[in-house]
């Protein structure tokens, strides 16, 4: 079956920096990748996603991009501010969908 | 729309006891998820239902686990006989198509 790795676990950055998040998977038959954003006591919510007929994808302050012969994606965080903070999770979806281990983002003011 | 709806938002109950979570999903989607999230495990995928019927069970961890999905705007996930180790949050999720899931708030379950 799938297995989705995330790095870092944690990464803390200064408000205004950028912020990258990696994801790596090992089915290549893959096609659907999506980010989500957790916040405290609430439920993952969808933020960006990808297919895999796509190299990169934008949304104002956030963008995702994906290298499928290396089987790596990532989500990039620009200008970030104290309410990007949350765990934010990969998922790589085929026939069902598995999810990174979470990286706890923190934008200090 | 409301999203989707989950209830309770908190369960706490003793070991042995029968636990039943509720979900309804976002009007129209046909697909409907349950997820698990432990600090150990992260979010594991339990079970999904497509147009009512169950697609893909092997996520669910043991048959102390079922999940039914009697219309399309209901589902439950219920524990019988609950043990500590099932504490967790539980998420139910709908979607258009298996893509673009979107969860709801989530069930804190706690058994003692």
């Amino acid at each position: 079956g799938e297995n989705v790795e995330q790095h870092p676990s944690t990464l803390s950055v200064q408000e205004g920096d950028s912020a990258v998040i990696k994801c790596t998977y090992s089915d290549s038959a893959s096609n659907y990748f999506p980010w989500y954003k957790q916040e405290l006591g609430k439920g993952p919510q969808l933020i960006i996603d990808i297919r895999s007929n796509v190299g990169e994808k934008k949304d104002q302050r956030i963008a995702v991009t994906l290298n499928k012969t290396a089987k790596h994606f990532s989500l990039h965080i620009t200008e970030t501010q104290p309410e990007d903070s949350a765990v934010y999770f990969c998922a790589a979806i085929y026939h069902d969908m598995r999810f990174g281990a979470g990286t706890r983002l923190t934008v200090k003011p | 729309d409301a999203g989707v709806i989950q209830s309770p938002r908190h369960e706490v109950t003793e070991m042995g006891q029968e636990v039943t979570l509720r979900c309804k999903p976002i009007s129209g989607h046909d697909y409907l998820f349950w997820y698990r999230q432990t600090m150990m495990r992260g979010l594991e995928l339990l079970i999904y239902f497509n147009n009512n019927v169950p697609i893909d069970d092997s996520g669910m961890p043991e048959d102390r686990f079922s999940a039914k999905m009697p219309n399309a705007s209901f589902s439950t996930l219920k524990i019988q006989p609950s043990e500590p180790r099932d504490s967790a949050v539980y998420f139910c999720a709908s979607s258009l198509a298996i893509y673009e899931q979107y969860f709801g708030p989530g069930t804190r379950l706690t058994v003692t």
